[in-house]
């Protein structure tokens, strides 16, 4: 199976723009999750969605939005880009029932750079 | 509501040498509990998990943690370092709830000295 796969990989942009980052799960997973890793905060879960729907959502600001199509593709979108928006952002998809269904895959990130 | 604490931001050890890195975990309701790593320009990769079954639990590359509840503790081990295994290392914890979030540690970033 393929695995995860994230688009861009890499993406400048400067303050105020938007910007959607797109995540392709593993086929069969249904739940897409989302987090934002830099280095002083580590890794920092934003939502997670299931079967269309957002179920989980961290402490992030409204400026940060998601959503998952019928396939289970999923985006996430930030607006008004702030500099401390520049991250690696990884998703990551699991199974849905089964042993091994809390088990997250993630892919590669894309790196967003915010000037 | 759960958390980790990963001791140490970056830990150093010489190749062939003992791994030792720390993990504390709270949690209000029986955890599940990972270990991930990372490569650079990478995604995480599991490492191993904790999930009831036994209390030691055997990883990839040779990797093993032990879950101690009295502790609170699930920390990683390799008993002989390689080079290869510089990386950064996440342990994360989730409740067993399906619809459960899963927390990460801040990461602690792994140096081999020759």
């Amino acid at each position: 199976k393929a695995g995860v796969t994230q688009t861009p990989r890499y993406l400048i942009k400067t303050r105020g723009q938007q910007v959607t980052l797109s995540c392709s799960p593993i086929s069969g997973h249904r739940s897409v999750s989302w987090y934002q890793q830099t280095p002083g905060q580590g890794l920092q879960f934003l939502f997670e969605y299931f079967s269309e729907t957002q179920r989980n959502k961290g402490n992030f600001p409204g400026r940060f939005s998601g959503r998952q199509f019928s396939n289970s593709r999923s985006e996430m979108n930030v607006s008004t880009l702030e500099l401390g928006d520049s991250a690696l952002y990884l998703c990551a998809s699991r199974q849905e029932g089964g042993r091994a269904y809390n088990e997250q895959f993630f892919g590669p990130g894309t790196r967003l750079t915010v000037l | 509501a759960q958390s980790v604490t990963q001791l140490g931001s970056h830990v150093s050890v010489s190749e062939g040498a003992l791994v030792l890195l720390r993990c504390n975990y709270s949690s209000s309701v029986p955890p599940y509990l990972f270990w991930y790593v990372q490569y650079p320009n990478q995604g995480l990769q599991l490492l191993l998990k904790y999930t009831s079954a036994a209390t030691l639990v055997k990883g990839i590359n040779g990797f093993e943690a032990e879950f101690k509840k009295s502790e609170t503790s699930f920390h990683l081990t390799k008993p002989s370092a390689h080079m290869s295994d510089a990386a950064e290392y996440f342990c994360a914890v989730t409740a067993r709830n399906r619809d459960d979030k899963i927390i990460f540690g801040k990461g602690t970033r792994l140096h081999i000295l020759p």
